[in-house]
């Protein structure tokens, strides 16, 4: 079955911290693997998605993604950490022939000063 | 040039009423996408469609949800009869085409509230 997992519900890290959020999925084709940000109350705003080629992607805002194929993982990494990135994460994989996603249950992200 | 627009943002319906949420998709995007957040979970797909066809309803509930894409206005998803179960978060997304390849865009979402 087809599935996302991110292991990590809830995160603290201090601010200008590094940060690693993991993702692992199944999926029996290759994947299109994404990661979304969602601040409280708002919509979906992508960070990142691999397709193919370079499996370190970078994206907005100074995130980047590993995609670990031999380990079914899509982990999500910054450097230093600012207070504004607190949100939640969602990592997302797909294509189904007519092109849903399947999201993660999300990573709460909150950050110390 | 607007992005995906939902709305209400927020909706309070009573047990037994019709919801009605509709999305307009960013300029140029013929696909739109329905997805329903409940809370504490992640976002799970409900349906897809184009214009005046729905691809793919795998996710929608047998009963009561229905959603359309006419050939002119916004897609409307529509709930019957509500109950307390269907409060969530009601998220729309458009792409241009298909929609892992380029990305979805996401509106803002319409929150509703069954009391």
């Amino acid at each position: 079955a087809q599935s996302v997992t991110q292991p990590d519900i809830h995160i603290t890290v201090s601010e200008g911290a590094s940060l690693e959020l993991r993702c692992n999925y199944s999926y029996g084709a290759t994947p299109y693997l994404f990661w979304y940000v969602q601040s409280p109350g708002q919509g979906l705003q992508l960070l990142l998605k691999y397709f193919s080629g370079d499996t370190l992607v970078q994206g907005i805002k100074g995130f980047e993604a590993e995609f670990k194929r031999s380990q079914s993982s899509f982990n999500l990494r910054k450097p230093s950490v600012h207070w504004s990135d607190a949100a939640e994460y969602f990592c997302a994989v797909g294509p189904p022939p007519t092109g849903n996603l399947i999201f993660g249950k999300g990573t709460k992200l909150s950050v110390k000063p | 040039n607007a992005g995906v627009m939902q709305n209400p943002r927020h909706l309070v319906r009573r047990r037994g009423q019709e919801a009605r949420l509709r999305c307009s998709p960013m300029k140029g995007h013929s696909h739109v996408y329905w997805y329903r957040q409940l809370p504490e979970e992640g976002l799970k797909f409900m349906v897809y469609l184009q214009k005046e066809n729905i691809i793919d309803e795998s996710g929608m509930p047998k009963e009561r949800f229905s959603a359309e894409f006419p050939k002119e206005g916004p897609s409307i998803l529509r709930i019957q009869q509500v109950v307390r179960g269907d409060s969530a978060a009601y998220f729309c997304a458009s792409s241009p085409s298909e929609g892992q390849v380029y990305g979805y865009t996401f509106g803002s979402g319409t929150r509703l509230t069954v009391v």
